[in-house]
């Protein structure tokens, strides 16, 4: 199986900061990778697809980059509302699907 | 307008097989191209892949898991069931059910039902 390794597993950032997250695969995925947001008590919600394609309603301070084994999540000016954890998701080994162990973003 | 709901049980003891319903509204598992997905979430850790159904009737399932787990459709009830055998405390999480397109992502999920196993 595909493992899913994201980096930091935690940070503390102030409103406006800009934030990155990274998620490292064990091989190669191309560029089949998601990622989520999840506030506690909610189920996840897709930010980003296909490693940097916005869903519909995102906003554009979200972005992702990157292809094969590693990618990033940025948050250009940081919101009260995107303290939040973030998981990221591979589909490459489609149907075997894998997330990452998430990045918990709180307020510093 | 997508939505997904799942229903079971809040409680269930060790050993016991847990059975979950989802049921979903907005759009159809006969749709060339769709599928339902089971997630769980144990309090405090990360998300976890559980299995797979698509329109075609294929399933799949988590590596780890497959051999205590069913995964089932009933496409005129706008339903999948997921049922889990050999029920541990370990298994006590939220379990999700979420729409996934073929070859696609989560777009749309459930709000997730808490089990806890407990004797």
């Amino acid at each position: 199986d595909i493992q899913l390794t994201q980096s930091p597993s935690f940070l503390s950032a102030s409103v406006g900061d800009r934030v990155t997250i990274t998620c490292r695969a064990s091989q190669g995925i191309s560029s089949y990778l998601a990622w989520y947001q999840q506030k506690p008590g909610k189920a996840p919600k897709l930010l980003i697809y296909a490693a940097s394609t916005l869903q519909s309603g995102v906003p554009s301070r979200f972005s992702g980059s990157g292809s094969g084994t590693e990618f990033t999540l940025t948050i250009s000016s940081l919101q009260p509302e995107d303290f939040a954890t973030y998981y990221c998701q591979q589909l490459n080994s489609y149907p075997g699907i894998t997330f990452g162990g998430g990045t918990k973003v709180e307020i510093k | 307008q997508v939505t997904l709901r799942e229903s079971g049980p809040a409680l269930v003891k060790p050993t016991q097989t847990l059975t979950l319903t989802c049921t979903f509204s907005g759009f159809s598992l006969s749709t060339s191209g769709m599928c339902v997905s089971w997630i769980r979430q144990p309090p405090g850790k990360a998300l976890e892949w559980l299995a797979l159904i698509d329109w075609d009737d294929d399933k799949y399932y988590s590596t780890s898991l497959k051999t205590r787990l069913t995964i089932s459709k009933d496409t005129s009830k706008n339903q999948v069931v997921l049922t889990m055998t050999n029920m541990d405390p370990v298994d006590t999480a939220t379990y999700y059910c979420a729409r996934i397109p073929h070859d696609s992502y989560f777009d749309y999920w459930g709000q997730g039902t808490l089990v806890t196993v407990s004797s």
